[in-house]
């Protein structure tokens, strides 16, 4: 069964600082592994997906994220946080068609 | 130009009614999801509609959950005899169609509260 564990309900950075969510993940197959935005009061936004195309993957508001197969990770990072950046996070892998997430990790950003 | 959307926002409601929540997708998707958030917790999967075929509805939690698609439209979930457990944000998405890989694209949930 695939399954994806993000480590740290709360990471919390400095303004300008990197930011760096983890998130690995367990499949049996070449996965689909996504990185999803949500903040408060509204649905999930997607921040980007790895398709086996590219190892890095680059998506919206200067994020991106490695796909390491020899680690089974798929971390999110970005090289400066901005305050708009505070939210909730969360990676999922696509088991067949159903997203499979994790617990989720809340960003905060202090100023 | 919509986006998914899902009525209503809020809902409370007493222990033992049963709730009805609406999903409106992305006009032109054939895919259909439900999801389950509870409190300081990940999506859980519930349904998902594929065009015409036969839901998957291995995620429901119990009987008390069901859910209808009508064609590729709207999807309505219903909990019947509500649970305080059962308290939770309910998410609904849409994808072009159901392939591995394909975007979902989230609605903005509906809130309930059991009492």
């Amino acid at each position: 069964a695939q399954s994806v564990t993000q480590l740290g309900s709360h990471v919390s950075v400095s303004e300008g600082a990197l930011v760096l969510l983890r998130c690995n993940y367990s499949s049996s197959v070449p996965p689909y592994l996504f990185w999803y935005v949500q903040y408060p009061n509204q649905g999930l936004q997607l921040l980007l997906k790895y398709t086996s195309a590219a190892t890095l993957v680059k998506g919206i508001n200067g994020f991106e994220a490695e796909f390491k197969k020899s680690e089974t990770s798929f971390h999110l990072t970005k090289p400066s946080a901005h305050m708009s950046d505070a939210a909730e996070y969360f990676c999922a892998v696509d088991s067949s068609y159903k997203l499979i997430f994790g617990s989720g990790t809340r960003l905060l950003v202090r100023p | 130009g919509a986006g998914v959307s899902q009525s209503p926002s809020n809902k409370v409601t007493e222990k033992g009614k049963d709730v009805e929540l609406r999903c409106d997708p992305i006009s032109g998707h054939t895919a259909l999801y439900w999801y389950r958030q509870r409190l300081g917790q990940g999506l859980e999967f519930l349904i998902y509609f594929q065009g015409n075929s036969a839901p998957d509805k291995s995620g429901l939690p119990s009987d008390r959950f069901s859910a209808e698609r009508t064609g590729e439209s709207v999807s309505t979930l219903t909990i019947q005899r509500t649970q305080q457990e059962d308290s939770a944000v309910y998410l609904c998405a849409s994808s072009f169609t159901g392939t591995q890989g394909n975007e979902q694209f989230f609605g903005p949930g509906t809130r309930l509260t059991v009492l």
